[in-house]
């Protein structure tokens, strides 16, 4: 079965890079997403990257896929008080009776910002 | 439009009790997921609905918890007999579809506490 696995907590200074690891254990994810959860609330999409990429930038935030090593990187750079939130590494595999992708989840890491 | 719209947003209850959650997807949108979080175990896909019909239910941890979606606009989420290890916020999505095409969009949540 697919399982996500994510350290719970990071800390980083106002101003520096951030960067929240995951690894997945599914072969055939087809997409890996980020979400975003601040207090309170629900969750957000980030950003993705197809499985067939290594890289791909989008602002402050890059994504690293290591396929081989089914390893999966958030780096968000120039971190602000703003980023303060959860942050959820998913991937999606196919299933269900229409062939249709499903989303499992890594338990989240916590991202604080030390002013 | 308003997004996914969860009540209420805060439940609690006793053990025994039965629960009922409720959710009103994004109009427009023909696919529904429920997800359960926990500290130990994140993220977790308990039942998703395409076209308001059942696809995957896998995720449903046992016979206490059921869903339905009579309408494309409704759908619960009960659990009877409530148990302390419920305890959970549960999310609600809603997508145009379960192609990994389409993006989820979450609702805020419900906090379940179960004394």
């Amino acid at each position: 079965g697919e399982d996500v696995e994510q350290s719970l907590f990071l800390s980083v200074r106002e101003g520096d890079s951030s960067v929240i690891n995951c690894t997945y254990t599914d072969s055939s994810s087809t997409y890996l997403y980020w979400y975003k959860q601040e207090p309170g609330a629900g969750l957000q999409l980030l950003t993705y990257i197809f499985s067939n990429m290594d890289m791909k930038q989008d602002q402050r935030l890059t994504v690293l896929l290591n396929k081989k090593d089914k390893h999966l990187s958030l780096r968000i750079a120039d971190t602000q008080t703003g980023d303060s939130a959860i942050y959820f590494c998913a991937e999606s595999a196919p299933g269900g009776y229409f062939g249709n992708e499903k989303l499992t989840f890594g338990t989240g890491t916590r991202l604080t910002i030390i002013p | 439009d308003a997004g996914v719209i969860q009540s209420p947003r805060h439940e609690v209850t006793e053990m025994g009790q039965e629960v009922t959650l409720r959710c009103k997807p994004i109009s427009g949108h023909n696919s529904l997921f429920w997800y359960r979080q926990t500290m130990m175990r994140g993220l977790e896909l308990l039942i998703y609905f395409n076209n308001n019909v059942p696809i995957d239910d896998s995720g449903m941890p046992e016979d206490r918890f059921s869903a339905k979606m009579p309408n494309a606009s409704f759908s619960t989420l009960k659990i009877q007999p409530s148990e302390p290890r419920d305890s959970a916020v549960y999310f609600c999505a809603s997508s145009l579809g379960t192609s990994i095409d389409y993006e989820q969009y979450f609702g805020p949540g419900t906090r379940l506490t179960v004394t």
